[in-house]
This record gives C-alpha cells, structure tokens and sequence, in this order.
C-alpha cells in the first residue's frame, strides 16, 4: 500500500522558471492537503482541498496554484518560483477533515 | 479563527528523563487533537491523538490528556529513549489542519 506518494522528490530551478509538484493517495481519501516546512517556521499550510472538487487557500498560498484533479490526485503548481520558495514540500490526505493526516515523504525543492 | 500554540524547543534530556512537551490550542468547537513525530530526513507521521474532552492519547510510551478547560493537549513521556530523538508537532483537527511550530527533542545518553 503506497499511501501517499508525491513526485519529484527534489528539483531545482531557478528564478522564474515554473513547475509542478505532484500527489496522489490510493486511500480513498477525501480531503488532500499541501504543506511546506522551512527550518524554525513549523508545517504551513498552503492550500487545501477538503473533498474532490473544492479548493480552499491556508496559511501561505501566494505564489502557488493547486488542481484537485480527481478524488486521488492534488497538483502543487509554482507559476514563477522564487528563492523565498525554497522549501520542503508535503502532500497529506485524510478520510474527511479534521481526522487524521497521512504524510508522503517530502519534495525538496531549491530555487536559485 | 483555529490555532496551535506550541512550547518552543530545542529540548535537550538525558536517557530516562522526563518529558514534557505543552501544547495549547485556541478553537471553535471540540475538534481533534494530535500528536506528530518526524524522525530524521522522514514525513510527519501521527504519535496519538484524542477526539473528545478527556480523552487520554497513548502510544510508544507517550501519553497526552485533552483537557478542554486549559485547552492544552500536552505531551509527556516518563522515560525517554535515545531512540525518541525527533521533532514533535501537535495539530488540530480542523477542516483547514494546523500545526504548531515544532519541538526539537534531542536525547543523550
């Protein structure tokens, strides 16, 4: 059982190129998430998608687009990437809101 | 609006001491509380968690109690491990899932 699997587990671009980060879930899950971690700031959340369909802004969403695509995939897109995007990137998904969150393995991502 | 406010770390313990890490929350309603771990170079993966007032979370030696009239949700463990070397996040289960900050834990032996 895969879980959640988030592709490509590290990239580097630079200043103003664009890219996709991609997830998917094999849980049958409702709800799908994106987060980025930087050292000392904790798990933000960027954009959430609490069911196939809707998509909701969280804590940090400018300069980022997502695509719930279908109830398994949830695409992370970074339109002009920045150094202050320079991060590591996770999907997460959940049966329904608010209950427990499985994590993929992380996107290294490093914009110069 | 939702959030979780979490002891700031490093937190630095010998082998077989006692921790405590405190977490509080601030919430519309009773939502779920939880407990995450990351080990080194890994995702975030759920420690415990509890869903209603009371409710004591357990796992791995680590237990936290939901306690709505202090709105804490503290982590504590009687004798940790080496191995318990990790970052820890307490979460609250809202439509839009939050995180605190993260403790550092480092365990010496």
């Amino acid at each position: 059982n895969a879980g959640v699997t988030q592709t490509p587990k590290f990239q580097v671009l630079k200043t103003g190129q664009s890219m996709t980060l991609q997830c998917a879930q094999d849980m049958n899950h409702n709800s799908m998430y994106w987060y980025r971690q930087d050292p000392g700031m904790g798990l933000r959340l960027i954009y959430y998608s609490a069911s196939e369909g809707t998509t909701d802004k969280g804590e940090v969403p400018n300069g980022y687009n997502v695509s719930r695509l279908n109830k398994r995939e949830f695409s992370l897109r970074l339109e002009s990437a920045a150094p202050s995007q320079t991060s590591v990137y996770f999907c997460a998904s959940s049966v329904e809101s608010g209950n427990t969150i499985y994590f993929g393995e992380g996107s290294w991502l490093t914009v110069v | 609006g939702n959030s979780v406010t979490q002891m700031e770390g490093p937190v630095t313990l010998s082998e077989e001491a006692f921790l405590t890490i405190n977490c509080t929350y601030t919430a519309t309603g009773y939502p779920s509380l939880f407990w995450y771990v990351q080990y080194p170079g890994e995702g975030l993966q759920l420690l415990l968690k509890a869903t209603k007032a009371d409710d004591k979370g357990s796992n791995k030696g680590f237990e936290a109690t939901y306690r709505k009239e202090t709105t804490s949700f503290h982590l504590e463990k009687g004798s940790v491990q080496v191995s318990d070397s990790a970052v820890y996040f307490c979460a609250l289960g809202a439509t839009d899932m939050r995180f605190g900050a993260g403790t550092r834990l480092t365990v010496k032996p």
